[in-house]
């Protein structure tokens, strides 16, 4: 398997415009989560779904945040307008098949400057 | 609520070396995981052992075994024959049967020596 597809890797963007983060999961996993990683607050869990549901979204730090999940394979992360405090990688998980498998497997994630 | 809490900021230790990573998480749940990740410089997480509180038995992959003390609520990570590549950030993470949430640990930095 390939495991956890993020794109992209790097993403460098001005302050005020759109920034879409995509990923695609583990073949089979039914959860998915998406974390934001910075040195201040750690790794902060943001949404996550399951069966292509969101199931918590408590972790999305306001409006600005806003995450799909259209179908099993593919996932978006979306922050309009960026601000230069969102600057942080950001990882997308994914779990399953089903609630008893807990392990999480992290894709690569996505550096992303807002200047 | 659940807590996780890794005291050791930093460690350091020679190439070949045996060293131990502390973890210990506060629960009120019987039936949970426990897992270790790694985060090289890459910044990839890398799951690295997983332990059910079930098993009396602690797991063990490769150079990589865990001392879990559940009574003590203790998860604690050795590394035997340390190697250059194991340089990274070890996260201990907690995960109870209820939920679908995992519950980080704030990381120990690992440096390994030549």
């Amino acid at each position: 398997d390939a495991g956890v597809i993020q794109s992209p890797r790097h993403e460098v963007t001005e302050m005020g415009q759109e920034v879409t983060l995509r990923c695609k999961p583990i073949s089979g996993h039914d959860y998915l989560f998406w974390y934001r990683q910075t040195m201040m607050r750690g790794l902060e869990l943001l949404i996550y779904f399951n069966n292509n549901v969101p199931i918590d979204d408590s972790g999305m730090p306001e409006d600005r945040f806003s995450a799909k999940m259209p179908n099993a394979s593919f996932s978006t992360l979306k922050i309009q307008p960026s601000e230069p405090r969102d600057s942080a990688v950001y990882f997308c998980a994914s779990s399953g098949p089903g609630q008893w498998n807990k392990e999480q497997y992290f894709g690569p994630g996505t550096r992303l400057t807002v200047t | 609520a659940q807590t996780v809490t890794q005291s050791q900021p930093e460690m350091s230790v020679q190439e070949a070396e045996t060293v131990t990573l502390s973890c210990t998480y506060d629960t009120s749940e019987s039936n949970y995981y426990l897992f270790w990740y790694k985060q090289p410089p890459s910044r990839q997480m890398i799951l690295v052992i997983r332990q059910e509180a079930y098993k009396q038995q602690n797991a063990t992959e490769n150079r990589f075994s865990v001392n879990f003390q559940k009574a003590a609520k203790s998860f604690s990570l050795k590394i035997s024959d340390s190697q250059l590549g194991d340089t990274a950030m070890y996260f201990c993470a907690f995960i109870s049967y209820n939920t679908d949430k995992l519950i980080f640990g704030t990381g120990t930095r690992l440096q390994v020596f030549p």
